[in-house]
């Protein structure tokens, strides 16, 4: 069974600053989807990026980038320039063959 | 906001009691999904629709069911309830467009059981 793993229950950063979340999996699939949600306080889940594990070229969506290390199966998010707006639950997902399945999430702080 | 709608926002049920949940898919998706999230961790999937037949269920037992109507809104129904249904349950709908679709989801429908 496929899992997801997210070893950073909590973490802050200062606005305008620059932070990493940290996701690992577990699949030996070779095609596979690999996702980062957000979920504010409103607790609805916003899409915030998508990997296809057939590109080696990592996704980007403005502030938002992530390292893709396949071998290593390893997908963090790097969120640039911080905003207030960007605290939330981050949850790293992965999608094969069935359902999306969700790491435990990262709770992000920005501080002003 | 996505298009997907659940009703209602927080609900508040004792022991043994059924509930049933609702959602309301964007407007061109013919898929729906159901999510338990407990608090503190991630969504557990509980089931899938695809144009009103069951897709896919996660490991929950027979007393979670669903519906999924023509006009692709869905129900989810517990039976029975117990003190560890209070969860977040949330609502997700797409498009059977292959693998890797992205799903839009709703607000999500607070449980507690008391």
């Amino acid at each position: 069974a496929q899992t997801v793993t997210q070893s950073q229950p909590e973490m802050s950063v200062q606005e305008a600053e620059t932070v990493t979340l940290s996701c690992t999996y577990d699949t030996s699939e070779n095609n596979y989807y690999l996702f980062w949600y957000k979920q504010p306080p409103s607790r609805q889940m916003i899409l915030v990026i998508r990997q296809e594990a057939y590109k080696q070229q990592n996704a980007t969506e403005n502030r938002f980038s992530v390292n893709f290390q396949k071998a290593a199966k390893s997908f963090s998010l790097k969120i640039s320039d911080s905003q207030l707006g960007d605290t939330a639950m981050y949850f790293c997902a992965f999608i094969w063959s069935g359902p999306l399945v969700f790491g435990k999430g990262t709770r992000l702080s920005v501080i002003a | 906001e996505t298009g997907v709608t659940q009703s209602p926002t927080h609900l508040i049920k004792t022991r043994g009691q059924q509930v049933t949940l609702r959602c309301s898919s964007q407007s061109g998706h013919n898929t729906v999904s159901w999510y338990q999230q407990a608090l503190g961790q991630g969504p557990q999937f509980i089931f899938q629709y695809y144009r009103e037949e069951e897709n896919g269920r996660g490991n929950f037992p027979p007393r979670f069911s669903g519906l999924q109507f023509p006009n692709y809104s869905s129900e989810l129904n517990v039976n029975a309830l117990e003190l560890d249904d209070s969860a977040l349950y949330l609502c997700a709908s797409s498009t059977r467009d292959g693998l890797g679709e992205k799903l839009f989801f709703g607000s999500g429908t607070q449980l507690s059981v008391l």
